[in-house]
């Protein structure tokens, strides 16, 4: 079993919807939880990260984390076509320092049709 | 505010050539580097990190090597490229005490022949 799973997609959905991205993971000792945004043939972007528990909200995204279920989710209000990118969610067991390995799962693709 | 930099942008070798890949970041002190390769469907693997000059830790055994010559300049070396090198090469960095938030170099895409 993978240490995080994730949907590689496609996912198609029309302008305007709103969009649910997720990630499952099996080490209960991860504290921080990323979401990137890649385009096509470029670096992956950091879109935000979460520490432990909860919510937490940046515009027309929104990161929550539910470690008793060890399930996490991004939420995208208002999709836009320019939001069409690979998704990927990225773990770390650690606190600080360079010893912060990140587990990613393999992204999950959008297309925001408009 | 920080800037990272790849180059080469893309790259075509041949099996058996040596390899040199830059990675340089500005606008940060001591921070920390990393090098990861992401093949298609797979995700992103991290090869190397450095968490200063000199210092180099090692995550996966392979013919690929890294060095930091200076504070903000990382490098991904091989004596001999096999086919199974080929991939997307990211570089990325963080600072020293926030190693969870990564932020990515735009990428070095890899193809051995």
């Amino acid at each position: 079993q993978k240490e995080v799973e994730q949907d590689p997609g496609p996912l198609s959905v029309p302008e305007g919807a709103i969009v649910s991205l997720n990630c499952t993971y099996s080490n209960s000792a991860f504290q921080y939880f990323m979401w990137y945004r890649q385009y096509s043939r470029k670096g992956p972007e950091l879109l935000m990260y979460t520490y432990s528990s909860g919510n937490k909200e940046d515009g027309r995204f929104t990161a929550q984390v539910d470690k008793s279920s060890k399930y996490i989710s991004l939420f995208i209000r208002d999709s836009q076509p320019s939001d069409s990118a690979t998704y990927l969610c990225a773990m770390s067991a650690k606190n600080g320092g360079a010893t912060n390995k990140l587990i990613f799962g393999t992204g999950t693709l959008l297309a925001v049709q408009p | 505010s920080q800037t990272i930099h790849q180059w080469p942008a893309t790259l075509v070798q041949p099996v058996g050539s040596p390899l040199s890949l830059e990675c340089t970041v500005e606008g940060t002190s001591n921070p920390n580097l990393y090098w990861y390769r992401q093949a298609a469907g797979r995700g992103l693997q991290l090869l190397f990190y450095s968490v200063g000059i000199g210092q180099i830790s090692s995550e996966v055994p392979q013919n690929l090597s890294a060095s930091r010559p200076q504070d903000r300049q990382f490098i991904l070396s091989s004596k001999k490229l096999l086919l199974s090198d080929s991939g997307f090469y990211l570089c990325a960095w963080s600072f020293r005490d926030r190693g969870h938030e990564q932020y990515f170099g735009p990428g070095t895409r890899l193809t051995v022949t």
